[in-house]
C-alpha cells in the first residue's frame, strides 16, 4: 500500500540553525500538507500546497517557514532560524484532491536546543 | 479559538467494553468530520469519517454519532480490545469553502484497553 514517507525521522539542531524536513508524498497525490504537533497538544495545521504554490496557511507559519516542491517527488518543510518553540513532530501528509482523504506520514521529531 | 473541542482527555476501558469520545464543534461551515487513530511513533491514521447528511456512520465495530443542531459528533468503539489502544483524534474540515483541505484537529483522547 502507497505510503507517504518522512525524513529524517528524528532531528536535534541548535537554536538560531536552519532545518529542512523532508516528505515523499504518495506519487498520485496533488496536494500536500504540513501539520505539527507539540508535546502532548493536539495536531495544527501549517501549511497546504497546491500546483506548486501555497494554497493557505496557519498564523504559524510566519516568514521563519517555507515549504518547497525541489523535483517531482519531494515536499519539504524548511525553517530558517529555529526557536526552542518550534520543538515538535512535524507531520507530511498528501491527498489526491482536497475532498479526500489525507495520508499522514510518521513524522519528524525536531528538538531545538 | 478552539474551532473542535474533543473529551476526554484520556479513557480507560475493559476489554469489551464500549468507548465513547465525544467531540463539539463552534464552526457550521464544518461539513466533514473524520476520526484519526494514532499509535505511538506513527502518524494519524484515518478510522472513519461521516458528512452531516447523516446522523449515524457504522464501520465494524466503530461508529460515529452526529448530531449537527446541537454541534456534536462521537466516536463510539464496541467490543473494545487491548489493539484499540491509542490516541484517537477528532476532525473538522469546510469542503465547500475557500481553504483546501485544512483539518482543525481536537486535542486527543488517550484510549487505554485493559485486558
Amino acid at each position: 500500500e502507497p505510503e507517504v514517507t518522512q525524513t529524517p525521522s528524528h532531528q536535534v539542531t541548535q537554536m538560531g540553525q536552519e532545518v529542512i524536513l523532508r516528505c515523499v508524498p504518495i506519487s498520485n497525490h496533488l496536494y500536500f500538507y504540513w501539520y505539527r504537533q507539540i508535546l502532548g497538544q493536539k495536531v495544527e495545521f501549517l501549511v497546504s500546497f497546491y500546483n506548486n504554490e501555497i494554497s493557505e496557511k496557519s498564523e504559524i507559519f510566519d516568514d521563519q517557514f517555507s515549504v518547497e516542491r525541489p523535483d517531482g517527488s519531494n515536499f519539504t518543510l524548511k525553517i530558517r532560524s529555529t526557536k526552542l518553540e518550534d520543538s515538535a513532530m512535524y507531520f507530511c501528509a498528501s491527498s489526491e484532491n482536497r475532498l479526500h482523504e489525507q495520508y499522514f506520514g510518521p513524522g519528524t521529531r525536531l528538538t531545538v536546543t | 479559538q478552539q474551532q473542535v473541542k474533543q473529551s476526554p482527555q484520556s479513557l480507560i476501558v475493559q476489554k469489551g467494553g464500549i468507548s465513547i469520545i465525544n467531540c463539539a464543534y463552534e464552526n457550521t461551515a464544518f461539513d466533514y468530520f473524520p476520526w484519526y487513530q494514532q499509535f505511538p511513533g506513527k502518524g494519524p491514521a484515518l478510522l472513519i469519517a461521516i458528512r452531516p447528511d447523516v446522523s449515524e456512520k457504522k464501520e465494524g465495530r466503530f461508529t460515529i454519532s452526529f448530531n449537527k443542531s446541537a454541534k456534536q459528533f462521537s466516536l463510539h468503539i464496541m467490543d473494545s480490545q487491548p489493539g484499540d489502544s491509542a490516541t484517537y483524534f477528532c476532525a473538522a474540515r469546510n469542503d465547500r469553502g475557500s481553504t483546501l483541505g485544512r483539518l482543525y484537529f481536537g486535542r486527543g483522547t488517550q484510549l487505554t484497553v485493559w485486558p
